[in-house]
């Protein structure tokens, strides 16, 4: 089956503690991005990108980092300099941005700093 | 900038019809989707619109006006599975897709 899929949906770390959320799809697709989710905030974008070695950031990029090494894969590392980490973090893919493509949504991945 | 707006939350009863409404300014516009979701899980793709007019998808349409900047979703004959979140976002040229904060319907019996 094709899909995205997130580990590990719930994660919990100590603060001042980097941590890597991991995001993979199997649908070919060019595009990924990231976004974080908080209770009344609706969903906000940290980073995507549009093609492998390649990734802008988002509104909310401060404190995080990406890399896209491969096409199937776009992990985001939640740094220490990122203030309020707690929240949930939904990855996404496209075939490619902008046009028609509909994103596609992973389960997300609720992390809890402690 | 960006702006998109919708109603916080919306009540309504089982069989009855809602109407969400979303309004946007954006730099770009390159179409407008709606995503519907269940507290916890993910987003799940419901309607898109590129060109004025409503698009019809079984108990769902969408509207949408680009000279007004404005869109709305609505849902027929209400179900209890039809309480969640229901999300609008524009996509402008080039990017990814920039989402309101998204409004929460809760259907009751």
């Amino acid at each position: 089956d094709g899909g995205i899929t997130q580990s590990p949906k719930y994660l919990f770390r100590k603060e001042g503690q980097n941590v890597t959320l991991s995001c993979e799809q199997n649908l070919n697709h060019d595009a990924m991005y990231w976004y974080r989710q908080d209770p009344g905030q609706g969903l906000r974008l940290i980073y995507y990108s549009q093609i492998v070695n390649d990734f802008q950031k988002g509104d909310i990029a401060e404190g995080y980092s990406v890399s896209r090494e491969k096409k199937e894969s776009f992990p985001l590392t939640v740094t220490s300099a990122q203030k309020n980490p707690t929240a949930f973090y939904l990855c996404a893919s496209s075939i490619r941005t902008g046009g028609l493509d509909e994103q596609f949504f992973g389960p997300g991945t609720r992390l809890t700093v402690l | 900038g960006q702006n998109i707006d919708q109603p916080t939350e919306m009540t309504a009863t089982e069989g009855a019809i809602v109407q969400i409404n979303c309004t946007y300014q954006t730099s770009g516009f390159n179409g407008l989707f709606w995503y519907q979701q269940h507290a916890g899980e993910a987003p799940t793709f419901l309607s898109y619109n590129v060109l004025d007019g409503l698009e019809e998808k079984g108990r769902f349409s969408s509207f949408l006006s680009r000279s007004k900047g404005y869109s709305y979703l609505l849902l027929k004959e209400l179900q209890m599975k039809d309480s969640a979140s229901y999300l609008c976002a524009v996509r402008e040229a080039g990017t990814a897709l920039i989402f309101g904060k998204g409004t929460t319907l809760s259907v009751s019996s």
